[in-house]
């Protein structure tokens, strides 16, 4: 499974536009980029999957250059509720997932 | 509500006892998975069935052991436990378990709160 590296923490404010990276450079061709949310004791939640270019869906947008060697997770003004540790996960038809150590990011009022 | 439900919500019990956790799918999901997220450990895979069967085993050890019922719900069991074993416990479950494709969106549970005294 791809190796992934993203910042630790990011502090945003209310209604800004949050942008999380992940460099995974030794993704494989039939690797798909996912990315996760998890609350404090709770369960992580799906919130987007792509293999190349831009996948938007309601919660937010990832932008994945042709490279595939990074990918963003963006995050449109976001809301106090929207603190939580998000994971990036890099991997192709495995069936488990592998969680690295996530992003926690902080909104600010 | 991931549709995804788990009990207990908390179990308190004495290191060398046994304990069993219980996971039921989302409606139509046919893999259930079992992950443990300790502080020092993060969030780990442990296992999954898909109808019935095994099919990936992660970093279980040889005192847990898990199994999926006919009705598609799971148990995973914890034998001999450990103070080390004191960690939250999430089952999540998919539909896919085709390989080349993705399966990666999976919906976990609430989790299992264990603590071993």
């Amino acid at each position: 499974l791809a190796k992934t590296t993203q910042p630790i923490s990011m502090d945003s404010y209310e209604g800004q536009e949050v942008n999380i990276t992940c460099s995974h450079n030794n993704i494989a061709t039939n690797d798909y980029i996912t990315w996760y949310q998890q609350f404090p004791s709770q369960g992580p939640r799906f919130i987007i999957q792509g293999y190349k270019t831009k996948v938007t869906n309601e919660v937010a947008s990832l932008f994945i250059p042709a490279d595939r060697k990074s990918s963003t997770l963006s995050l449109p003004r976001v809301s106090l509720s929207d603190t939580a540790v998000y994971y990036c996960l890099v991997g192709g038809s495995a069936r488990q997932l592998t969680f690295g150590s996530g992003t926690q990011l902080t909104v600010l009022p | 509500d991931s549709g995804v439900t788990q009990t207990p919500k908390h179990l308190i019990t004495a290191t060398g006892q046994r304990v069993t956790l219980r996971c039921s799918p989302r409606s139509g999901d046919l893999s259930v998975y079992w992950y443990q997220q300790s502080l020092d450990q993060g969030l780990q895979f442990l296992i999954q069935y898909y109808n019935g069967e095994e099919r990936a085993k992660g970093n279980i050890l040889e005192r847990f052991s898990a199994q999926q019922f006919p009705d598609l719900h799971s148990e995973l069991n914890l034998s001999s436990l450990e103070l080390g074993d004191s960690a939250l416990y999430f089952c999540a479950s998919s539909v896919r378990d085709n390989p080349g494709l993705p399966t990666y969106e999976q919906y976990f549970g609430p989790g299992t709160r264990l603590t071993v005294t």
